[in-house]
């Protein structure tokens, strides 16, 4: 009964480059969100999804990162031209529903991104 | 973003000892608060958690104490242990906000990073 999956764990890029982060939300969930952790923070909230959907992305800088969840497939966070300031762990939740119906999330390792 | 303000940022207690965590918030249409445990290069989990109907919700030696009024909410950890060190986080969600597809989503506080000595 795996839970939610994240990949690559570790990943280090250079300044310019592009990150994807993939999430496989735990079976039977259709609800996706994704968090940043900067090292030293607490968690904070990026972007919503359901399949195929953004339902809520007010987390998410307005330039270099964009979040998608296919009908097939994993939902990916990608964050084009990186800087050193988005080195941080960034951590997947997926739900059954939406968390206002149990509130709560389940978590995915992380996927922790260095950016030299 | 709505704020939930956590503190301390860090805690040290003695094994035996009892470890208190303290969140506050502003939004009154938060009704629900969970806490979340997070060991080190893991994902957060769920701890515990409470509605505002109640006052104080207990799980083994996990006990929350909330107040509506005060718009605060604490997690006491009686007979701390070694295996307890981690960071604690208390979140907050508006169920309301949620079912309106708006906010669908936890607040985190910042996070107290505990540790129990032995």
């Amino acid at each position: 009964n795996a839970g939610v999956m994240q990949n690559p764990r570790h990943l280090v890029r250079r300044r310019g480059q592009e990150a994807r982060l993939r999430c496989s939300p735990m079976k039977g969930h259709s609800h996706v969100y994704w968090y940043r952790q900067l090292p030293e923070e607490g968690l904070k909230f990026m972007v919503y999804l359901q399949k195929e959907n953004i339902i809520d992305e007010s987390g998410m800088p307005k330039e270099r990162f964009s979040a998608e969840f296919p009908k097939e497939g994993p939902s990916i966070l990608r964050i084009q031209q990186v800087v050193r300031g988005d080195s941080a762990a960034y951590f997947c939740a997926s739900s059954r529903s939406g968390t206002g119906l149990s509130g709560e999330l389940f978590f995915g390792e992380g996927s922790r991104l260095t950016v030299l | 973003q709505q704020q939930v303000k956590q503190s301390p940022q860090s805690l040290i207690v003695q094994k035996g000892g009892i470890s208190i965590i303290n969140c506050a918030y502003e939004n009154t249409a938060f009704d629900y608060f969970p806490w979340y445990q997070q060991f080190p290069g893991k994902g957060p989990a769920l701890l515990i958690a409470i509605r505002p109907d109640v006052s104080e919700k207990k799980e083994g030696r996990f006990t929350i104490s909330f107040n509506k009024s005060a718009k605060q909410f604490s997690l006491h950890i009686m007979d701390s242990q070694p295996g307890d060190s981690a960071t604690y986080f208390c979140a907050a969600i508006s169920w309301r906000e949620a079912n309106n597809n708006a906010g669908n989503m936890l607040t985190f506080g910042g996070g107290t990073r505990l540790m129990v000595k032995p």
